[in-house]
Order: C-alpha cells, then structure tokens, then sequence
C-alpha cells in the first residue's frame, strides 16, 4: 500500500493476556518508530528501529513490551500479560530518516483495551 | 528528558477567523519542531516545521514562529476551514541523525473550526 498499515485497528482483550500488534511500514521506510497515545495524553515514545535493529528502547514501559522488526520491513510490538494500564492507541511511524527532512508518516494505529 | 506542553487543549474559531496554538518545551538542546495533524480515519500527518537557526516560516496559510531564548513556538492557521478541524500536535526534538524521528510531543490541541 501507499501509507503505513497497522492491525488490528481494534482489539480487546483480558488482562493477563498477551497482544501482538503489527505494523507494515512504507516500503524503502529504513526508519521505523512506535509511538503510544493514551487517552488525553500526547504521543509517547516507545521504540525506534533503523532496519533490523532498535539502536532506542528507552520509551519501552516494561519489560513485559517487545517489538521485532524482521526483513527491514515489517514490524510487530509484543505486549505479555496486558494489565489496563496498557490501553491506548499504538502508533506506527515510518521515516527515510533523510538530511533534510525528519517527517513521520503515521498509521492509522491500533486500539488496544484491556478489560 | 524533554518536556512539552500544548495549549489550548480545545479551540473553537469562526470560518475564516485565525487560530493560535502554542507550545512550550524545557530542553535548550532541542532544535527541531515540527506540527502534526491528526484527523479522524486517518494517520497523523506532518503540516509544518521549524528548525532552531529559523524564527518563521509560512507556508500558505500555515506559520510557525520560534523563540528559542523564551523555549516556545506557535501554530498560527489563517482564514481557517471547516476542513482545518482536527487534532494538532506540536512536538520538540533533537532533530539530527537517527534522533529526528525520536520526538517529545504535546498533549494535543483539538481544534474546531465552525462554518
């Protein structure tokens, strides 16, 4: 596709239980960032990739939250164990990362609820 | 770590009346802001932004104004639209390298524009 995908758009789920969220960033994107808006909050900053690798996990909340990027392509954010604090819009960003331009292009994002 | 905060949270403007939003941050390293705008339905898209060695810039009836010395900078939208209603974000970073897309966001400003 032309933007970035995310899936699910929604998902509910049981506390305790573990969520994967995917993210298929534009194509040629080598930057690729998660980002997470709770409700009334700004965006957060959760992980950054530039190809396979997460050279910036600091924005991971816990250790129960994991992301992967495989192929330099298409990514997927692991959380285990949800717990209602986890609810919000997960974001996905895709960037060239070129020296003239930071822009990110956003997903629609995922909506997660723990319940 | 950097702190940004956005003001107005809501906005409410006549068609054609201007908008002002304006931000704030805490890090005199940051040097790149940009704006985002989030509509329903849709990802978060880049609208506009600034680096630190600029004090304006415009582009049609979008403006951003910086003023590193005070650590703020505002949105000004002219002659608004139906059309310019949604979610607008301001966002501060180190805006260099793999840092670009690796942004400090505001809360959000929902902006309404009334026909």
């Amino acid at each position: 596709g032309a933007g970035v995908s995310q899936s699910p758009s929604n998902k509910v789920t049981e506390k305790g239980k573990d969520v994967e969220l995917r993210c298929d960033p534009i194509s040629g994107h080598t930057a690729l960032y998660w980002y997470r808006q709770s409700l009334g909050q700004g965006l957060e900053f959760l992980i950054y990739f530039q190809g396979n690798s997460a050279p910036d996990k600091s924005g991971l909340p816990s250790d129960r939250f994991s992301a992967e990027r495989t192929g330099g392509s298409v990514s997927t954010l692991t959380i285990q164990r949800t717990q209602q604090e986890d609810s919000a819009v997960y974001l996905c960003a895709s960037s060239l990362l070129s020296a003239n331009t930071g822009e990110l292009f956003f997903g629609e994002g995922s909506r997660l609820t723990v319940l | 770590g950097e702190n940004v905060e956005q003001h107005p949270s809501t906005l409410s403007v006549q068609e054609g009346d201007s908008a002002v939003i304006k931000c704030t941050y805490s890090d005199s390293a940051s040097n790149y802001f940009p704006w985002y705008k989030q509509e329903l339905g849709k990802g978060s898209q880049l609208i506009i932004d600034i680096r630190s060695n600029v004090g304006e810039k415009k582009d049609q009836r979008i403006a951003v104004t910086l003023n590193k010395t005070a650590k703020h900078f505002s949105l000004h939208i002219t002659e608004t639209q139906p059309e310019d209603s949604a979610v607008y974000f301001c966002a501060a970073g180190l805006g260099r390298g793999s840092t670009l897309g690796r942004l400090y966001f505001g809360r959000g400003t929902q902006l309404t524009v009334w026909p």
